[in-house]
């Protein structure tokens, strides 16, 4: 089965450092879903890879996946705040016709705190 | 455009018990995946359906078990319940492959 390693677990950053988290699959990824959670509440989606080498950019954060679709980043670029959660990387497995299942799986999340 | 919307948000059952949550996607997704997170397990897949079919399921016991109805709105259903299937349980909806899931706020079960 697919697993998902996340590092690191947790995260303290000051108010206006960059961060990165990383996200490595020990398969090659159909897709790779980022999600910010907020402790006990729902998932929130942040941003979707599916082709190596791709980027993709949405205010301060930013993702990449790596060109064997293996592994990915999340970037945050001078932090606040309202960063502050739990980040989620999923992946979706490749099936024999180039699409995903429904299925996630999930890795066990890095827990960024931002201080003012 | 409303959201993914699940019920009830909060639930306190008695082992032995059973429970029926309910999960009403974003107009237009017709798949629906059903997730359970707890601090120990972090987010495991339950099961997918699309169009009233069940596509996929994950590993856990027969007393987990759901449905999916013609407008694609999605229930799960548990039986037995056990102090161990304490946890918040996420619905996702979907248009279909290669879009995004959109996840509700969740039910947060507690098993006493």
């Amino acid at each position: 089965s697919q697993e998902l390693e996340q590092s690191p677990q947790s995260l303290i950053v000051q108010e206006g450092k960059n961060l990165t988290i990383n996200c490595t699959s020990s398969k090659t990824l159909y897709g790779l879903y980022w999600y910010k959670q907020k402790y006990g509440e729902g998932l929130i989606f942040l941003m979707m890879l599916q082709k190596g080498g791709e980027e993709k950019s949405h205010e301060k954060i930013t993702a990449k996946l790596d060109e064997k679709k293996q592994q990915s980043s999340l970037h945050i670029t001078a932090s606040q705040p309202s960063h502050a959660g739990i980040y989620l990387c999923g992946a979706a497995p490749l099936r024999a016709g180039g699409t995903s299942y429904g299925k996630l799986t999930f890795g066990q999340g890095t827990i960024l705190t931002v201080h003012p | 455009k409303a959201g993914v919307t699940q019920t009830p948000r909060y639930l306190i059952k008695t082992r032995g018990q059973q429970v029926t949550l309910s999960c009403s996607p974003i107009s237009g997704h017709r798949s629906v995946s059903w997730y359970q997170q707890t601090p120990g397990q972090g987010l495991q897949f339950l099961f997918e359906y699309f169009s009233e079919t069940q596509r996929n399921k994950g590993n856990f016991p027969g007393r987990f078990s759901g449905r999916q109805f013609s407008n694609s709105r999605s229930e799960m259903n548990v039986s037995t319940l056990e102090l161990g299937d304490s946890a918040l349980y996420l619905c996702a909806s979907r248009q279909e492959a290669n879009y995004g899931y959109t996840f509700g706020s969740g039910t947060r079960l507690t098993v006493v």
